[in-house]
């Protein structure tokens, strides 16, 4: 059980540069989400999932896609990198209780990435 | 709109000295508040959920607690090992609704 995982650990984009940082879980978890971390800022919700095909924004979405197609993986694609997101990305997955909502979000070891 | 506070921002203690970190919230219903850890260079570890006012919870040296208002991270005799980042969220009322975060308090425990 490797709990939740991403790739890459470090990544160094250019201007206007694209990519897609992964994640996946192994808990059959229903709810994921990905964070930024910057620092005096705290953790900021970017996008989340309640389940396969299902997305919604949080915080801070612009310039940021999701998608999920599995229960297991929730993508997290650069459009056109911007210096402004230069930032450790989390991904996180919970299970989700009816009457309790979530409980118990668990945190990869995230991505740092660097936009120059 | 749902909100944390968290204080003090940063707190240095001696090996020993016990301790309380802080954690307000204004949430339009309280489903439930988390604690964090996390180290540098690492993602937050989950430590634990309160769900209710009086409720409290215990690991090792942290106990957390909660009122209406505000959240408790009691650290008794801490050692160097405690040193971390501790970070507090709430979930409000509506099921699929975010954990909205506070921007942690930074605990250094001098040997």
């Amino acid at each position: 059980n490797a709990g939740v995982t991403q790739t890459p650990k470090f990544q160094v984009l250019k201007t206007g540069q694209s990519m897609t940082l992964q994640c996946a879980q192994d808990m059959n978890h229903e709810y994921m989400s990905w964070y930024r971390q910057d620092p005096g800022m705290g953790l900021r919700l970017i996008h989340y999932s309640v389940g396969a095909g299902i997305t919604d924004q949080g915080e801070v979405p612009n310039g940021y896609n999701v998608s999920r197609s599995t229960t297991e993986d929730f993508p997290l694609r650069l459009l056109s990198a911007a210096p402004s997101q230069t930032s450790v990305y989390f991904c996180a997955s919970s299970s989700i209780n009816r009457d309790r909502g979530r409980y118990e979000q668990y945190f990869g070891p995230g991505t740092r990435l660097t936009v120059t | 709109e749902d909100q944390v506070t968290q204080s003090p921002e940063a707190l240095r203690l001696q090996e020993g000295e016990s301790s309380s970190l802080n954690c307000s919230y204004t949430v339009s219903g309280l489903r439930g508040l988390f604690w964090y850890r996390q180290d540098p260079g690492k993602g937050p570890e989950f430590l634990f959920t309160l769900y209710s006012a009086g409720e409290e919870k215990e690991k090792e040296r942290l106990k957390a607690t909660l009122t209406k208002k505000e959240s408790f991270l009691h650290i008794t005799a801490p050692k160097p090992e405690d040193s971390a980042t501790y970070l507090c969220a709430v979930q409000g009322i509506s099921g699929n609704t975010p954990l909205v975060f506070g921007k942690g308090t930074r605990l250094s425990v001098i040997a």
